[in-house]
């Protein structure tokens, strides 16, 4: 079974500072895909940024990125330059390939993100 | 515009009485998926859908129904609701990837009481 794991239930940051939202996973499936989504106070969810497992590269979004770290199972978000409407819960998600789990999509708690000004 | 629409987006209902929320995507994705999100217990997969006429039970399919007649719709359908169904709703779409999702889209939600 998949498994999403987001240990920092709130992160605090000034604003136009950068903040690393982290993002641990686990799964035997060699080939899978990490998603980062922003959920703000009105309840949409918007989709961030994107990750496949076999991307040599770090994913990168405007001021998304995600950093990749395949061998420690981790896929933390990176916001950098803080703004205000930056507040919001963020929710790291994953898929995989193959086995029982074939398409679907497993989330982790959120981290709820406050910008301060 | 690409997007995920969800119809309606809020709905009070009573007990057992059926109820359909529509949901409709205009970027010709294989995938679509149901999920609800509830306090503390995050988002859960309720169905989800490879293509048209291929569906498959998420993590809490219990009580609700799915079909997958066109490619751009998919509509839940709670045939008897109940209070523990009373959430907030999602729909999604998806790119895939060979067997990989990517890019998934979610609608606007659907914030559903059952009195």
């Amino acid at each position: 079974a998949q498994k999403i794991t987001q240990t920092q239930p709130g992160m605090f940051v000034q604003e136009k500072e950068a903040v690393t939202l982290d993002c641990t996973y686990d799964t035997s499936d060699q080939s899978y895909g990490l998603f980062w989504y922003k959920q703000p106070s009105s309840g949409e969810m918007i989709f961030l940024i994107y990750q496949g497992s076999y991307d040599e590269q770090n994913a990168t979004e405007g001021r998304y990125s995600l950093n990749f770290q395949k061998a420690r199972k981790s896929a933390n978000l990176v916001i950098s330059a803080s703004q205000l409407g930056d507040s919001a819960m963020y929710f790291c998600a994953m898929s995989v390939a193959g086995g029982t789990s074939y398409g679907k999509l497993t989330f982790g708690q959120g981290t709820i993100l406050t910008v301060h000004p | 515009e690409a997007q995920v629409t969800q119809n309606p987006r809020y709905l009070i209902t009573v007990t057992g009485k059926k109820l359909t929320v529509t949901c409709s995507q205009n970027m010709n994705h294989e995938y679509m998926s149901w999920y609800r999100q509830d306090p503390g217990l995050g988002l859960r997969q309720i169905y989800y859908s490879m293509n048209v006429e291929v569906t498959d039970k998420g993590d809490v399919p219990e009580g609700y129904k799915v079909s997958r007649k066109e490619k751009r719709n998919f509509p839940l359908i709670l045939e008897s609701p109940s209070p523990n169904q009373t959430s907030l709703y999602f729909c999604a779409s998806s790119r895939r990837v060979g067997n990989i999702l990517n890019e998934q889209y979610f609608g606007p939600g659907t914030r559903l009481t059952v009195t």
